[in-house]
């Protein structure tokens, strides 16, 4: 079965610093891997999507993230933060065999950006 | 534009009534989700639907029921059953073959009165 861990459930950052969040998985198969942002009682907007081929991937407003598959990872980057990526961002998996698209999420990581 | 509607944004539901929460797509997708959030617990699928006439359910089915009559719709009703209804409900779409990413829409919200 699939699984998602985010390591960091808070992360606090100032405006114009980088920032990172962790996104370990399981996964029987070769994973297809997602990362979402919402905003307050938003729906979730997709940021990038992992499905095979080069490991960094580069998605909407400046994040990037890179598969790892020796550590199960896909952390999400941003070199530059902004006070508007002050988000929820949630890491899925997308489950393998007859699943008909379903994913599995994370928790979820809370991002606030200082001034 | 293309996109999933969910409607009401917020609502209400006294003891012992049923509630149906609507999710509407145009954008032609077969598979449809609804998810149940709560705070530090994520996404958790609550029931899925592939095609029209045709759903199953998730991992936390038990106080919903939903029906897929037409492909653009998929409502969830939230049943008396449900004794814990309280959380912010999201429909997604997608295709399901391909790798196409979930398409959210902005949800509603259920609270007890």
């Amino acid at each position: 079965a699939q699984s998602v861990t985010q390591l960091d459930s808070h992360v606090s950052v100032s405006e114009g610093t980088p920032v990172l969040l962790r996104c370990n998985y399981s996964s029987s198969y070769s994973p297809s891997l997602f990362w979402y942002v919402q905003h307050p009682n938003k729906g979730l907007q997709l940021l990038l999507k992992y499905l095979s081929g080069s490991t960094l991937v580069k998605g909407i407003n400046g994040f990037e993230a890179e598969f790892n598959k020796s550590q199960t990872s896909f952390h999400l980057r941003k070199p530059s933060v902004h006070i508007s990526d002050t988000a929820e961002y949630f890491c899925a998996v997308k489950r393998g065999g007859t699943s008909y698209g379903k994913l599995t999420f994370g928790q979820g990581t809370i991002l606030t950006v200082h001034p | 534009d293309g996109g999933i509607t969910q409607s009401p944004k917020y609502l209400f539901r006294k003891e012992g009534q049923n509630v149906t929460l609507s999710c509407e797509q145009n954008l032609n997708h077969d598979a449809m989700y609804w998810y149940r959030q709560d705070p530090g617990q994520g996404l958790r699928l609550i029931y899925y639907s592939q095609i029209v006439n045709d759903f199953q359910k998730g991992d936390i089915a038990e106080g919903y029921s939903v029906s897929r009559e037409k492909k653009e719709s998929f409502p969830l009703t939230v049943t008396s059953a449900q004794k814990n209804p309280t959380a912010f409900y999201l429909c997604a779409s997608t295709q399901p073959r391909g790798n196409q990413p979930q398409h959210f829409g902005d949800g509603t919200r259920l609270s007890i009165l």
